[in-house]
């Protein structure tokens, strides 16, 4: 059973250009989350969506960041615009449906490393 | 402002002696704890939890304690293996509407040495 996974797992942009992270959750995980980690500090909720449907979105910044989680294909977070302070790692955890959001039950991907330069 | 705090950033261990880390939390609402381990270039990875109602649940190695009234919990780790060599990531949640939301410290990287 394939855990949650996440591409790509390094990304470099330049200031003022876009940011695609994807996440597939795993299999039978309906459920997606982001999480933030910048350096030195913790992970920070950001996200939660289900298939198509945004759940929480109270962490993420009012601008610039969007996510989505369409009825078919991998969760997308979008940051457009981006600034050197968005550098940080990206990660995605999963939960199964019958649980609904769960703090016990989310398995995390091996996160995106988003370097703005 | 830090909800959950991990005061240690590093820790080294010999190998075969007992890992304590700990975490100290502020929010009263929290009543969910849990210990992620993450290795580097990996995400974390579940480890332990403990319930408010409890104040130890023991998993093998691993044993969680809450102590509520001080707002601290530790995990212990005994005996520790160079395998165990990670960070340790102590997490909280609370119960009712947003108890999906974890709140992460700041991470304790344990060092055990053979």
């Amino acid at each position: 059973n394939a855990g949650v996974m996440q591409n790509p797992r390094h990304l470099v942009r330049r200031r003022g250009q876009e940011a695609r992270l994807r996440c597939s959750p795993m299999k039978g995980h309906s459920h997606v989350y982001w999480y933030r980690q910048l350096p030195e500090e913790g992970l920070k909720f950001m996200v939660y969506l289900q298939k198509e449907n945004i759940i929480d979105e109270s962490g993420m910044p009012k601008e610039r960041f969007s996510a989505e989680f369409p009825k078919e294909g991998p969760s997308i977070l979008r940051i457009q615009q981006v600034v050197r302070g968005d550098s940080a790692a990206y990660f995605c955890a999963s939960s199964p449906p019958s649980l609904g959001g769960s703090s016990s039950e989310q398995y995390f991907g091996p996160g995106t490393r988003l370097t703005v330069t | 402002d830090q909800q959950v705090k991990q005061n240690s950033p590093s820790l080294s261990v010999q190998e075969g002696r007992i890992s304590i880390l700990n975490c100290d939390y502020t929010n009263s609402m929290f009543d969910y704890f849990l210990w992620y381990k993450k290795y580097p270039a990996e995400g974390p990875t579940f480890l332990i939890s403990i319930s408010s109602i409890k104040d130890k649940n023991e998993d093998g190695r691993f044993t969680v304690f809450l102590n509520k009234s001080a707002k601290h919990l530790s995990l212990h780790i005994v005996p520790s293996q160079p395998g165990d060599s990670a960070v340790y990531f102590c997490a909280a949640s609370a119960s009712g509407a947003g108890s999906y939301q974890l709140t992460f410290g700041k991470g304790t990287k344990l060092s055990v040495i053979p």
